[in-house]
């Protein structure tokens, strides 16, 4: 079955405890975005990456990190997490058409983390 | 920067009618597309429609229905026959095409969100 999948689900942590948020997907999609989401906010992109070793901000980059080593794993992590980190996670990944042609994004089903 | 706007923070319809989710975007690009996405209860996101901002032809998915206004940057959602299980908060979404510099690809800018209660 084509998906995304991210781990853990739902996390509880502390301020500046380290911690990853793994993404996978097995459709072999060069896009891999990441979002948070925020109530009266929707959700805002934090980082993508258009293929393996190529990674880019987004809207809101500050305080996390991405790595694309592999295709199919985009993982987040959180250096030194903060409360203001405490959000609704979503992984999403999409193939790449030739001249600008969009393909639709597939959504893991999210991480609800807390940063207490 | 794009921006997408929903005005309505909650909306709610019975069983059966037909309620519409408005949106309005900003953008300068000519060519784009938009979305609106649908998250229920178990938060999973799932596309309901794409509207190609070239195509003048209204995009329609059975009951799913959109008014595209072009040149007032409006985008609003028609839900026909509405059913319990339509209840979920709605996002509207912005995404430019491929740029020269690829710096924009894939890039969904979200409004945020209309929760929409389906009554019986």
């Amino acid at each position: 079955e084509a998906q995304v999948t991210q781990n853990p689900r739902y996390l509880i942590t502390v301020t500046g405890k380290k911690l990853t948020v793994t993404c996978s997907q097995n459709m072999n999609h060069e896009y891999m975005s990441w979002y948070r989401q925020d109530p009266g906010l929707g959700l805002r992109q934090i980082y993508y990456s258009m293929n393996v070793e190529v990674t880019d901000k987004g809207d809101v980059p500050e305080g996390y990190k991405v790595s694309r080593k592999e295709k199919r794993n985009f993982p987040l992590i959180l250096e030194s997490p903060s409360p203001n980190q405490t959000s609704l996670y979503f992984c999403a990944s999409s193939s790449i058409l030739a001249g600008g042609a969009y393909n639709e994004q597939f959504f893991g089903p999210g991480t609800r983390l807390t940063v207490l | 920067a794009q921006t997408v706007t929903q005005s309505q923070p909650e909306m709610s319809v019975q069983e059966a009618e037909t309620v519409t989710l408005s949106c309005t975007y900003d953008t300068s690009e000519n060519n784009y597309y938009l979305f609106w996405y649908k998250q229920p209860p178990s938060r999973q996101m799932i596309l309901v429609i794409r509207q190609e901002a070239y195509k003048q032809q209204n995009a329609t998915e059975n009951r799913f229905s959109v008014n595209f206004q072009k040149a007032a940057k409006s985008f609003s959602l028609k839900i026909s026959d509405s059913q319990l299980g339509d209840t979920a908060m709605y996002f509207c979404a912005f995404s430019p095409f491929l740029n020269a510099g690829g710096t924009s690809y894939g890039k969904l800018t979200f409004g945020q969100g209309t929760i929409l209660t389906v009554h019986p």
